[in-house]
């Protein structure tokens, strides 16, 4: 499986930005960069996913560097309930989710 | 209405006994899959169906035996339970093998004693 590479853990203040950075150098081109995050005692849960270009929806914005090699997730306005893992994920084509360790966000109110 | 369904959210159990946890799904997915996240928190694979054929086969003892009787239910059964097997069981489906994203269940926390 294609390596991801994040921070062990990130703080933000409530309301301002986070930006989650990611580095995946060996990624091949159709290679999928997925985000997901867990909350607490709860299943993962899908955020965003993209290929080349950037990428907006209501829960955040998917940024990727123009070889590929990083992304970055951003929380435009973090809040309390937005604590959890985010994970950084290459998807094939072959069903498979590979999850990393993630980065743990906390958030200060 | 809960997309993917998991029971029974926890299990507390002796060693060697043989249980089972069920999963359902409402979205009209073909995959589903079992995830295992240890107490290292860290998720890893299991198994994964498609249209009830198994697809995916990861290094997992054989005392674990998925079922699937219909693309809706993937069910796992697990045999002889060793405390090692203690864990947060996670059950997913998504639409396609490609840039679908998957939906997870809420996990079901296996306790062996």
């Amino acid at each position: 499986d294609a390596k991801t590479t994040q921070p062990n853990s990130m703080e933000s203040n409530e309301e301002e930005p986070v930006h989650l950075p990611c580095n995946h150098s060996t990624i091949s081109g159709t290679d999928y960069i997925h985000w997901y995050r867990q909350l607490p005692s709860q299943g993962p849960e899908y955020v965003i996913h993209g290929l080349t270009s950037n990428v907006n929806n209501r829960m955040a914005s998917l940024a990727i560097a123009e070889d590929r090699k990083s992304s970055t997730l951003i929380l435009h306005r973090a809040t309390l309930r937005d604590a959890a893992v985010y994970y950084c994920i290459l998807k094939r084509n072959d069903y498979k989710l590979s999850f990393g360790a993630g980065t743990t966000v906390t958030v200060r109110a | 209405d809960t997309a993917v369904s998991q029971t029974p959210k926890y299990l507390v159990t002796q060693m060697g006994n043989d249980k089972s946890i069920k999963c359902e799904q409402n979205l009209g997915h073909d995959t589903m899959y079992w995830y295992k996240q240890d107490s290292k928190k860290f998720l890893k694979i299991m198994f994964s169906y498609n249209n009830k054929e198994l697809i995916i086969n990861e290094t997992v003892p054989n005392r674990f035996s998925p079922k699937s009787p219909d693309k809706a239910h993937l069910n796992l059964h697990i045999n002889s339970l060793e405390l090692g097997d203690s864990a947060v069981y996670f059950c997913a489906s998504s639409q396609d093998r490609g840039t679908g994203e998957a939906f997870f269940g809420q996990g079901t926390r296996l306790t062996v004693v």
